[in-house]
């Protein structure tokens, strides 16, 4: 079974719209953490948020926010007030304690196009 | 947040060359990560390179194919071997603590 899920392949959105990213993991280790990434064309990988799996709120930075929702196990990005500069790969990936902290496992990731 | 390097940042090779790739670090780490990424795919972990000790392989992932160098805290080099086709991908060097992991610009190679 894969442990990251990202079901919607593309993603269009406005710009200065909102959209959300969905994002479902799978995992028996109680502590874990989940991360966001952006990957433009240039190739570069972007972290943008993280949130780990005993956090109380959910976490934000600037116009991204983590939609956690521990007991579905999913952790979708929200991205407010889109920008054309936001079109890019993003994928989700999830790093497990019981793994030693070492790997990250990522998801086969969304593409979102922001349209003038 | 350290700031990675690597170089090359892209190359084309022939077909049963080598390629080393570098990737330097501006403070010193424990450990350090190996990515690969195939085109149109997602991130897949080659190995983990600790500092004095071997690098720890991920399956699927053999020494003899991707030799790793850790010979300090702040570099690390990652050879890709006898390489075919199939090796074309961007490889990227990571490191981070457990709530944040950063990556390398990454190097785009295309193997002809």
């Amino acid at each position: 079974a894969q442990k990251i899920t990202q079901t919607q392949p593309g993603m269009f959105v406005q710009e200065k719209e909102a959209v959300t990213l969905d994002c479902t993991y799978d995992t028996s280790d109680p502590s874990y953490g989940l991360f966001w990434y952006k990957q433009p064309s240039s190739g570069e990988m972007i972290f943008l948020i993280y949130q780990g799996s005993y956090d109380q709120q959910n976490a934000t930075e600037g116009r991204y926010s983590l939609n956690f929702q521990k007991a579905r196990k999913s952790a979708n990005l929200v991205i407010s007030a889109s920008q054309l500069g936001d079109s890019a790969m993003y994928f989700c990936a999830m790093r497990e304690a019981s793994l030693g902290y070492s790997t990250l496992t990522f998801g086969k990731g969304t593409m979102l196009l922001v349209s003038p | 947040s350290a700031v990675i390097s690597q170089k090359p940042s892209r190359d084309i090779c022939q077909r049963g060359t080598s390629l080393t790739i570098q990737c330097q670090v501006d403070s010193q780490v424990t450990m350090m990560f190996w990515y690969r990424q195939q085109p149109g795919q997602s991130l897949t972990l080659i190995a983990t390179a600790n500092q004095g000790s071997e690098a720890t392989y991920e399956s699927g992932f053999v020494i003899d194919k991707f030799p790793i160098s850790r010979p300090n805290l702040t570099f690390s080099t990652l050879t890709v071997s006898n390489m075919s086709p199939e090796d074309s991908s961007i490889y990227l060097c990571s490191l981070g603590s457990y709530n944040e992991q950063f990556f390398g610009p990454g190097t785009r190679l295309t193997v002809l």
